[in-house]
């Protein structure tokens, strides 16, 4: 267990409706990261909050959004969902926000997209 | 930009062989290395990682080492057993221009399949 919780588990839905994605970070760590895992793309990094501010963006679609609030916790919200949006999203945080900092993983959230 | 690459997939080895898994990168700056284990079902546990040049990572009998002449970080384990099948991701997380932000960028990972 790495102390990264996120919620749901699985979320399955259709194409053009909004879902939102939580992940509470260990306790502690200030930083969060969101990344995309699918089949055609990999691992893709889309965006890190450090205490509150958004600090990095990848490839993150204007479709999506995400926040950090003041207990730390983040939401990954979804808009106008697309097939191609079905994917495994995951959360990572770490005390901070350096290149050497380890990044620990939750569980994931399980889209699909009908 | 950033790159990883690892080898090709998928690897399939008796229970007590030698592994081997390469990774190669691309950074513009001073990268951190990482090696990354997810399990069936499961999100990623950070395996082992190397935060400047020649240093080595090892965990759980798993090693690797930092080559900034080669850009390499190559996983290795001299006797692999069955509860080592898995995917194994390298990444790296790049600092550049006093910036460093810990973003990870990946590579496309290896699967892992050891039979008894």
């Amino acid at each position: 267990d790495s102390g990264v919780t996120q919620t749901p588990k699985h979320l399955i839905t259709a194409t053009g409706q909004r879902v939102t994605l939580r992940c509470s970070p260990r306790s502690g760590d200030l930083s969060v990261y969101w990344y995309q895992q699918s089949l055609d793309q990999g691992l893709q990094f889309l965006i890190q909050y450090y205490n509150g501010e958004e600090r990095a963006k990848g490839n993150i679609l204007e479709r999506f959004s995400a926040q950090q609030f003041p207990d730390l916790h983040s939401e990954l919200n979804l808009s106008s969902l697309e097939l191609g949006d079905s994917a495994l999203y995951f959360c990572a945080s770490s005390v901070r926000q350096g290149a050497g900092d380890t990044q620990y993983f939750g569980p994931g959230t399980r889209l699909t997209v009908l | 930009g950033n790159s990883v690459t690892q080898m090709e997939g998928p690897v399939t080895l008796s229970e007590e062989a030698f592994l081997t898994i390469n990774c190669t990168y691309t950074a513009t700056g001073y990268p951190s290395l990482f090696w990354y284990v997810q399990y069936p079902g499961e999100g990623l546990q950070l395996l082992l990682k190397a935060t400047k040049a020649d240093d080595k990572g090892s965990n759980k009998g798993f090693e690797a080492t930092y080559r900034k002449e080669t850009t390499s970080f190559h996983l290795e384990k001299g006797s692999v057993q069955v509860s080592d099948s898995a995917v194994y991701f390298c990444a790296l997380s790049d600092r550049a221009g006093g910036t460093s932000y810990g973003k990870l960028t990946f590579g496309q990972g290896t699967i892992l399949t050891v039979h008894p």
